[in-house]
């Protein structure tokens, strides 16, 4: 069965540091999706990458960039000099080949910037 | 326009209330999606219709009936609620071809209260 897991429930950094959020995975497909998806207080769930199981060049976006590994089946996410704007829960999310782009989402890690 | 709309926003409601959520995406997507997400949790997975019909049901209670009148439209039709089904009730769509790992798109969401 499919799983991903968010150890790191809360993080507080103070603005313009870096910070990494972490995702580790586990799934039997070969074929599968990963996403990270940021909630900010207002609640609505916001999209911010996508990729499949067989990409694994890192992506960089502006301040965003996202580390794949499917050695260690992590897909971790970092937001380099961090603005009080990042302020959200993120969410990181697995689908496999078939299942109607059913997601399987981590517990989320809640991330307060600090002025 | 990479928009899902839900209304109401807020919703309070009685145990022997009927009433009925609402969500529109107008991008053409065919899959859609409700999800109920609790405090400090991830969201689950309630409901999935792809091309206007019921895919995915995961074991929600009768009293959550949805609906797709059309492939733009989603209903979530709400009997006879508990305390406990007090969440905040999320919509989203997707291109809809399963095994593509299409990202969903989310609505604000609803934030229902019962009392």
């Amino acid at each position: 069965a499919q799983k991903v897991t968010q150890a790191q429930t809360e993080i507080s950094v103070v603005e313009k540091e870096d910070v990494t959020l972490d995702c580790v995975y586990e799934t039997r497909d070969t074929t599968y999706y990963l996403f990270w998806y940021k909630q900010p207080p207002s609640g609505e769930l916001v999209f911010l990458i996508r990729r499949n199981s067989f990409d694994e060049q890192n992506e960089i976006s502006g301040r965003y960039s996202w580390n794949f590994q499917k050695s260690t089946s992590s897909f971790n996410f970092t937001i380099t000099a961090s603005q009080v704007v990042d302020s959200a829960v993120y969410f990181c999310a697995l689908s496999e080949l078939e299942g109607n782009e059913k997601l399987t989402f981590g517990t989320g890690t809640r991330l307060t910037i600090i002025p | 326009d990479t928009e899902v709309t839900q209304t109401p926003k807020h919703l309070v409601m009685g145990m022997t209330n009927k009433k009925s959520l609402k969500c529109e995406q107008h991008m053409g997507h065919r899959a859609m999606y409700w999800y109920k997400q609790k405090a400090k949790k991830p969201p689950e997975l309630m409901f999935v219709y792809s091309y206007e019909k019921l895919s995915i049901n995961e074991s929600v209670p009768s009293r959550f009936s949805p609906e797709c009148p059309n492939s733009s439209l989603l209903n979530l039709h709400l009997h006879a609620l508990q305390p406990e089904d007090s969440a905040l009730y999320l919509c989203a769509s997707s291109q809809g071809v399963a095994g593509f790992g299409n990202e969903q798109f989310f609505g604000p969401g609803t934030r229902l209260t019962v009392l």
